[in-house]
């Protein structure tokens, strides 16, 4: 089963800085099948990025993602105040199951 | 609009089983798989399995296998997640969700408001 580790666990910023966001798996995983989900308190995951670099419907382009194999990045081109939030990776593997990583607090 | 709507909060005793409904609304219910996420307090997300409401196939993670069953009703558009035997580290927030239908993406793109289980004596 493949792992997927997070980090920084907690990324302290300020609106207009840019942030980074890593996610690394324990092995390969196919570009088309890594994904990035916000999470505000209280909220369900919200889709951001798909196939690693896609933006999903509404995405705001300051959300850009990248990666290939065994390291993916997340990037906030300019923070907002509404950016604050939990940031999840996850893999879709090849014995049809799904990983979340442990995620990424982006806070103040 | 595009929404899943699901049932409400429960608390169960351990032991015991809980059954939790997801409704669809504004797309084709049998057109996507449905998937049910948990997230204990303070964790992140741990997907559960996928149902696809096609055809009833399901799958599941190896963690939950035996213990959760998924069920779809496609006459009222609606899946259900039933998990027994409850123990203390079930209490959660259990979500369904709706997989995308972008070709070649495995991803989940609408998401229910979320059910709060809570386990307790």
């Amino acid at each position: 089963e493949i792992v997927l580790t997070q980090s920084p666990v907690t990324l302290s910023s300020s609106p207009g800085e840019r942030a980074t966001l890593s996610c690394r798996a324990s092995q390969s995983v196919s570009s088309s099948d890594l994904a990035w989900y916000q999470q505000k308190p209280g909220q369900a995951p919200r889709l951001l990025i798909y196939r690693a670099s896609s933006r999903a419907t509404g995405i705001p382009d300051r959300f850009s993602g990248s990666g290939s194999g065994t390291d993916f990045t997340l990037t906030i081109s300019r923070l907002e105040p509404e950016d604050f939030a939990v940031y999840y990776c996850q893999q879709y593997g090849s014995s049809q199951t799904f990983t979340f990583g442990p995620g990424t607090k982006v806070d103040i | 609009q595009v929404q899943l709507v699901q049932s409400g909060a429960e608390v169960k005793k351990p032991g015991a089983s809980v059954k939790v409904s997801c409704k669809a609304s504004g797309y084709t219910f049998t057109n996507h798989y449905t998937h049910w996420v948990r997230q204990a307090p303070g964790q992140g997300p741990v997907w559960m399995g996928w149902i696809n409401p096609n055809t009833g196939n399901t799958k599941f993670a190896q963690k939950f296998q035996g213990r959760v069953t998924l069920i779809t009703d496609t006459s009222i558009n609606t899946a259900y997640m039933e998990l027994n035997n409850l123990r203390f580290d079930d209490t959660a927030v259990y979500y369904c969700a709706r997989e995308t239908t972008i070709i070649g993406v495995r991803a989940f793109d609408i998401w229910g408001q979320g059910t709060l289980v809570t386990v307790s004596s």
